[in-house]
């Protein structure tokens, strides 16, 4: 079985500039999530799909980072204009249903952007 | 909120047991998991405690106090391989996503 792919694994860019990742999950995997994880710290949740419809995003910055999903299966992640403090993994990770209830996540390589 | 306290850092030897505890605080509780992540690598999946007590998956085992909200990670004959960082993770308030801790890197020497 595949897992969960992810690019690019690395993007270095200028404070300012945009980027984008993208995510394929496992297939039939309805639930899909993007976490931040930051040198040294735990993931951090950015976005919760259920197929294509958002679960939670409540930790996303809105005024710089936007995701979607389309078709429920693909997603991608946008930061525009990138800081130097969303330099970071950024984890995607898929599951069967929600990962509440013990469900495991199961997580991509991750993209690592430099923000320079 | 949701909040987890892990230690940052333990060291070992070969051979040895090693426990890594992790507190909680959390506003209804679901369970929890336990992820391991190499260097550079995808966190995976090692355990999930729903209820009270010990659950055993080969030389790892996992527990769980609700009354007490902690629980803990012991790994048994540590190998070098078993160099990583370790995260203790709950639900969120929502009780449809995972909130990780800060992780516990865990040195193996020979």
């Amino acid at each position: 079985e595949a897992g969960v792919a992810q690019s690019p694994r690395y993007k270095i860019i200028e404070k300012r500039q945009s980027v984008a990742f993208w995510c394929n999950p496992i297939s039939g995997h309805a639930t899909l999530y993007w976490y931040q994880q930051i040198l040294g710290q735990g993931p951090k949740l950015l976005i919760q799909f259920q197929n294509n419809g958002v679960v939670d995003d409540s930790q996303l910055p809105k005024d710089r980072f936007s995701a979607e999903r389309l078709k429920g299966v693909d997603s991608t992640l946008k930061i525009q204009p990138a800081k130097l403090e969303d330099s970071a993994v950024y984890l995607c990770a898929s599951s069967l249903d929600h990962s509440g209830a013990g469900g495991e996540l199961f997580f991509g390589e991750g993209s690592r952007l430099t923000v320079l | 909120g949701q909040s987890l306290e892990q230690p940052s850092e333990v060291t070992a030897v070969e051979g040895a047991i090693v426990q890594i505890n992790c507190t909680y605080q959390t506003s209804g509780f679901y369970g929890l998991s336990w992820y391991q992540q190499h260097d550079g690598g995808a966190p995976t999946f090692l355990s999930y405690n729903g209820l009270d007590g010990l659950e055993e998956t080969g030389r790892f085992s996992s527990f769980l106090s609700r009354s007490d909200s902690y629980g803990y990670l012991l790994l048994q004959e540590l190998q070098m391989k078993d160099s990583a960082s370790y995260f203790c993770a709950v639900p969120n308030q929502a009780g449809t996503a995972l909130i990780f801790g800060k992780g516990t890197t865990l040195s193996v020497s020979s």
